[in-house]
């Protein structure tokens, strides 16, 4: 069956650090989605990418959707301690949204 | 708009003991989930409606069962709960499936811890 796996699982940076998460599925994606959750919160929906080879940024954090359309990364430059929590990739083919495991991230100040 | 609302916020239970744990949106989502969190194991989809009156079976579905009666309304039920349902469980609805339809609104979760 369809997987969706992302690595790291933990990750610590110094504050300031750059910091990424690689999202990696097993089919051909139709879109992927990033998510974040602070501690003891729900889930964010941050973006969505959808082309093949497509770039988006929001500020600090740069999102790549990879040419095959099965790996994805969220990168976010001189982390800040507001970026502290777990963040999460979801892959959808077929109508279906498949959950990676997500990254936690932790600060260090 | 409230958004996504969940009911209750945490619950202690005893095995064998049943419960039902509420989702409603205002958002008027076709789509509503039922997720359960784990530590180490991100967000396991347990069913999911594509519509009122609809279910349909996710990742992890054993010894639960839902209900959307209403649109905005989508019920999770434990008919005899045990310590391996203890979870965090997070409900979620969006418009749709397709492309700029999918985005996941996503409740405040439900702590549930059984005895």
């Amino acid at each position: 069956g369809q997987q969706v796996m992302q690595i790291p699982q933990y990750q610590h940076v110094q504050e300031g650090e750059d910091f990424t998460t690689y999202c990696n599925s097993s089919t051909t994606l139709s879109n992927i989605q990033w998510y974040k959750q602070r501690p003891g919160g729900h889930p964010v929906f941050l973006i969505q990418l959808v082309k093949s080879g497509e770039v988006k940024k929001q500020k600090r954090l740069t999102f790549q959707f990879g040419e095959a359309k099965k790996n994805s990364s969220l990168h976010i430059t001189a982390t800040q301690t507001t970026d502290v929590g777990t963040y999460f990739c979801a892959g959808s083919r077929d109508d279906k949204i498949i959950f990676g495991k997500g990254t936690r991230l932790h600060i260090l100040p | 708009n409230a958004g996504v609302t969940q009911t209750p916020k945490f619950r202690v239970l005893k095995t064998g003991q049943s419960m039902t744990l509420l989702c409603a949106q205002d958002m008027n989502h076709e789509y509503m989930y039922w997720y359960r969190q784990d530590p180490g194991m991100g967000l396991r989809l347990i069913h999911y409606s594509v519509g009122e009156g609809t279910t349909a079976k996710g990742e992890v579905p054993d010894g639960y069962n839902v209900s959307r009666l209403k649109k905005q309304n989508f019920l999770l039920g434990l008919e005899s709960a045990a310590p391996s349902q203890t979870s965090v469980y997070f409900c979620a609805s969006s418009y749709g499936q397709r492309e700029l339809d999918n985005e996941q609104f996503f409740g405040p979760g439900t702590r549930l811890t059984v005895l």
